[in-house]
């Protein structure tokens, strides 16, 4: 089975500008999960779609927002882009449903944002 | 909030000797806490996962436990190899999420 991909796995852009990042998670898998890791905040959660619904959103301003499609991949958006948003930003999939504990999430590559 | 605390932030040791690591978590609902291995260049991959159900789970070299009373959870690493050399997070989520609340991680150095 393959696993999580991420594209594109690099991105370079200017304050100000928008970026969008694509996921497509490990087939059959319908949950996806958005996380942004920096040396100075570690891993930290920006959100979780399911059947194409925002089902659980973390502490990140508006400017980050996401989407699912019908297929499950899942892309995020970015806009007004600021020079601390520079970080790898992973995605990780899961079967999701609503079992009683937490399905073991897997995760792509990431997307190393550069913003200048 | 809900926080976990990973210790120690790096740690070196010869190949063969064991490695530890120990993280505290802060909501005693939290029921699932994977451990992920992150290379250079590449995303967290888990290693091994545990549910509050069990105490303790081994795979080969590798081995977590579990203590829900004292909120605490570690990683046990034997007979080390070099490319054990990474960074190791370890998470801790609730019932019916998919959010995971990492550590801070851990630099594993194990040298020849």
């Amino acid at each position: 089975k393959a696993g999580v991909t991420q594209t594109p796995r690099y991105l370079i852009k200017t304050r100000g500008q928008q970026v969008t990042l694509s996921c497509s998670p490990i087939s059959g898998h319908r949950s996806v999960s958005w996380y942004q890791q920096t040396p100075g905040q570690g891993l930290q959660f920006l959100f979780e779609y399911f059947s194409e619904t925002q089902r659980n959103k973390g502490n990140f301003p508006g400017r980050f927002s996401g989407r699912q499609f019908s297929n499950s991949r899942s892309e995020m958006n970015v806009s007004t882009l600021e020079l601390g948003d520079s970080a790898l930003y992973l995605c990780a999939s899961s079967l999701g449903g609503a079992g009683a504990t937490t399905d073991t999430q897997y995760f792509g590559p990431g997307t190393r944002l550069t913003v200048l | 909030g809900e926080n976990v605390e990973q210790h120690p932030s790096t740690l070196s040791v010869q190949e063969g000797d064991s490695a530890v690591i120990k993280c505290t978590y802060s909501d005693s609902a939290s029921n699932y806490f994977p451990w992920y291995k992150q290379e250079l260049g590449k995303g967290p991959q888990l290693i091994i996962d545990i549910r509050s159900n069990v105490g303790e789970k081994k795979d080969q070299r590798i081995a977590v436990t579990l203590n829900k009373t004292a909120k605490h959870f570690s990683l046990h690493i034997t007979e080390t190899q070099p490319e054990d050399s990474a960074v190791y997070f370890c998470a801790a989520s609730k019932n019916n999420t998919d959010k995971l609340i990492f550590g801070t991680g851990t630099r594993l150095q194990v040298f020849p």
